[in-house]
């Protein structure tokens, strides 16, 4: 079963705007990742939030966590060209009895020069 | 510093063909996986070795077998191959496996695998 999913499954967005993308899950997490995907490439990881973190910034990266509703966002600020790619979510599952991550399907982001 | 290395970077079978994907990483990494990546599903979790020595069942172990080689080095091994295995497999790497919390992940570019 898919812990995480995100929200919307596809943005298309103008370069310089920014873009926000949602991932809720299920069961209480320790940790919240997010990764991006470049087409035809593997994931590369982004940021990771703890759960007693409400916010993380890197960059151009602004992650926030709600523990209580079971979401997080990933804001890209002055989006780029080159920030075309798609967006996972990961989440350790607790339920599993294993402590492995578990993705999301994704967000596919197209930024428009 | 080349991080995670598959092989191969395409493949066809035939069904009930058998395979190996290889994988390697050079960070001196303790723990390995390998997932598979089918449209709209996400990424799923086929097995993984926490550390030399060790191998578990992931989300959807049914239909292949493993081996942590050594430290650097975690197969995939397709014994009888079926239509339904047609994936995108990523090999990832991290420094450790379970420390209190699940540590940044690392992949490699996958293997784009058919099976007619």
């Amino acid at each position: 079963s898919q812990q995480g999913e995100e929200d919307p499954q596809a943005l298309s967005i103008q370069e310089g705007e920014n873009a926000t993308m949602n991932c809720s899950y299920k069961t209480s997490i320790n940790n919240l990742q997010w990764y991006r995907q470049n087409s035809g490439r593997g994931l590369v990881h982004l940021i990771l939030i703890r759960s007693n973190e409400r916010e993380k910034h890197s960059g151009r990266l602004r992650v926030t966590l709600d523990t209580s509703k079971k979401s997080s966002s990933l804001l890209i600020t002055a989006s780029r060209a080159a920030d075309t790619a798609s967006y996972f979510c990961a989440t350790d599952a607790m339920d599993t009895g294993r402590r492995a991550l578990t993705f999301g399907s994704g967000t596919r982001l197209q930024v428009q020069p | 510093n080349a991080g995670v290395t598959q092989t191969p970077k395409f493949q066809v079978l035939k069904t009930g063909q058998s395979m190996t994907l290889q994988c390697a990483q050079d960070m001196n990494h303790n723990s390995m996986y390998w997932y598979r990546q089918d449209p709209g599903m996400g990424l799923r979790l086929i097995y993984y070795s926490a550390s030399e020595g060790t191998t578990d069942k992931g989300e959807v172990p049914n239909g292949y077998n493993v081996s942590r080689l050594n430290k650097r080095e975690f197969s995939l091994r397709l014994e009888s191959a079926a239509p339904s295995q047609t994936s995108v497999y990523f090999c990832a790497s991290s420094e450790t496996y379970w420390t209190g919390d699940n540590q940044p992940q690392h992949f490699g570019d996958g293997t784009r695998l058919s099976i007619l």
